[in-house]
């Protein structure tokens, strides 16, 4: 079946560009989506691309597409200790139209 | 304001009882989701409503169940059948309104069987 995989952990410095990575397995992904979870919350979309851009901007965040080699990536600038979290990644195009999580990457921001 | 609205937040149960978890949305979204988080398994599919009064099982259904009676309101029963119930349990919402997919989700309820 359809799987998302992502590594678990990240570690970076206040101040330091992160860059959290993901691959898919769905060739027909529409959708791809990174949501942010805080300690005891829920889900937040962060943002998301669509199949057919190579990369999306948004203030701090930069999410790049390559949709040959099926990997997805967030990239945020000047990460903040705020920015520690979970982060999670989505793909959109399930056989039943569901969305497929990764495990989710923990980032960890020392001051 | 429109959201998703999960009750309790905090649950504790006995082993052998039956626990309902609530989850209310007004954003008028058709699809609903349950889904099971355990630290480091990400998270997992349990149940999900595309329509009212349909459901479907997801990747881990064994041990609980569903009902969706109204549009707003998907409540999930975790029954003496789960043999490991205790978990941060995730309820989202999804509209055909907007194309883009995306799931709206609740603050989730944590459930500690003792």
């Amino acid at each position: 079946g359809e799987d998302v995989e992502q590594s678990l952990f990240l570690s970076v410095r206040e101040g330091d560009s992160s860059v959290i990575n993901c691959t898919y397995t769905d060739s027909s992904s529409t959708y791809l989506y990174w949501y942010k979870q805080e300690p005891g919350a829920g889900l937040q979309l962060l943002t998301y691309i669509f199949s057919n851009m190579d990369m999306k901007q948004d203030q701090r965040l930069t999410v790049l597409l390559n949709k040959k080699d099926k990997h997805l990536s967030l990239r945020i600038a000047d990460t903040q200790t705020g920015d520690s979290a979970i982060y999670f990644c989505a793909d959109f195009g399930g056989s039943q139209g569901n969305l497929i999580f990764g495990k989710g990457t923990k980032l960890s921001v020392k001051p | 304001d429109g959201g998703i609205t999960q009750s309790p937040k905090y649950l504790f149960r006995k082993e052998g009882q039956n626990v309902t978890l609530s989850c209310e949305q007004n954003l008028n979204h058709d699809a609903m989701y349950w889904y099971r988080q355990d630290p480091g398994q990400g998270l997992r599919l349990i149940y999900y409503s595309q329509i009212v009064n349909d459901f479907q099982k997801g990747d881990i259904a064994e041990g609980y169940s569903v009902s969706r009676e109204k549009k707003e309101s998907f409540p999930l029963t975790v029954t003496s059948a789960q043999k490991n119930p205790t978990a941060f349990y995730l309820c989202a919402s999804r509209g055909h309104h907007k194309n883009t997919g995306e799931l709206f989700f609740g603050e989730g309820s944590r459930l500690t069987v003792l």
